[in-house]
């Protein structure tokens, strides 16, 4: 069972905005930094977002990330149908010395 | 080209043991730590183990505490997942990835292998 909580699905129009939710403590997301991770069906995780709001090279600035206090925030906008996938947070949390997931959010384009 | 290749997965029968290999390849190996995440089938992803850049410090889930055994080689350029007293509930996609971040606190996973599966069924 995650520590950390992201609503199962969303679901939005091509060219539209989405925005998944990550819900921790202060034990994780308070006092670390968070991290968001996209799996396209049947591949790999792949890393999106790192130290709650930084892109890799690569990655599109329609996908960004946000912190507040025990919360984070993947936005993606321009939704494309390409970005059908699981999305994951994660950070590590400083009292179970464990990194840890969000319960994962599957999007979908409509 | 960063790479990470998993290997050792395959069908195992409860109570028994597997070793899984991840081969790391297109960077300096010794200067990263490094992740261990399965994912059972239809779920989501479950981290298991961190091993830093010399293995001196490492760390469990506690699902796998006692049973795993994380370690690496720097001069193979892997590293490994010691698995023993396998359940049912251990079948999942394993896959290893490299650790960036200043510490742990700023820590995430910027490359991921393909994985390799283990199923544990009599």
């Amino acid at each position: 069972q995650s520590v950390l909580t992201q609503p199962p699905s969303m679901s939005a129009a091509p060219g539209q905005k989405v925005t998944i939710s990550c819900s921790g403590s202060s034990s994780n997301i308070g006092n670390n930094y968070v991290s968001w991770y996209q799996q396209l069906p049947g591949t790999a995780p792949k890393l999106l977002i790192y130290e709650n709001n930084k892109r890799p090279s690569g990655i599109p600035d329609r996908f960004s990330g946000s912190k507040s206090g025990t919360s984070a925030t993947l936005g993606i906008t321009g939704l494309q149908t390409g970005d059908e996938a699981d999305f994951y947070c994660g950070t590590w949390d400083s009292s179970l010395s464990a990194f840890v997931f969000g319960t994962g959010t599957k999007v979908t384009v409509l | 080209e960063v790479q990470l290749v998993e290997s050792g997965g395959g069908l195992v029968q409860p109570g028994g043991s597997l070793r899984l290999s991840c081969a790391a390849s297109g960077f300096t190996f010794i200067s990263f730590s490094m992740n261990w995440v399965r994912q059972a089938p239809g779920k989501g992803l479950e981290w298991l183990s961190y091993i830093t850049t010399g293995g001196s410090k490492i760390y469990y889930a506690d699902s796998v505490k006692g049973r795993f055994t994380i370690s690496r080689d720097n001069a193979k350029n892997s590293v490994y997942l010691q698995m023993s007293s396998l359940r049912a509930e251990d079948t999942a996609v394993y896959y290893c990835a490299r650790v960036r971040g200043s510490d742990l606190y700023h820590s995430y996973m910027d490359f991921w292998g393909k994985g390799t599966t283990v199923t544990v069924s009599s």
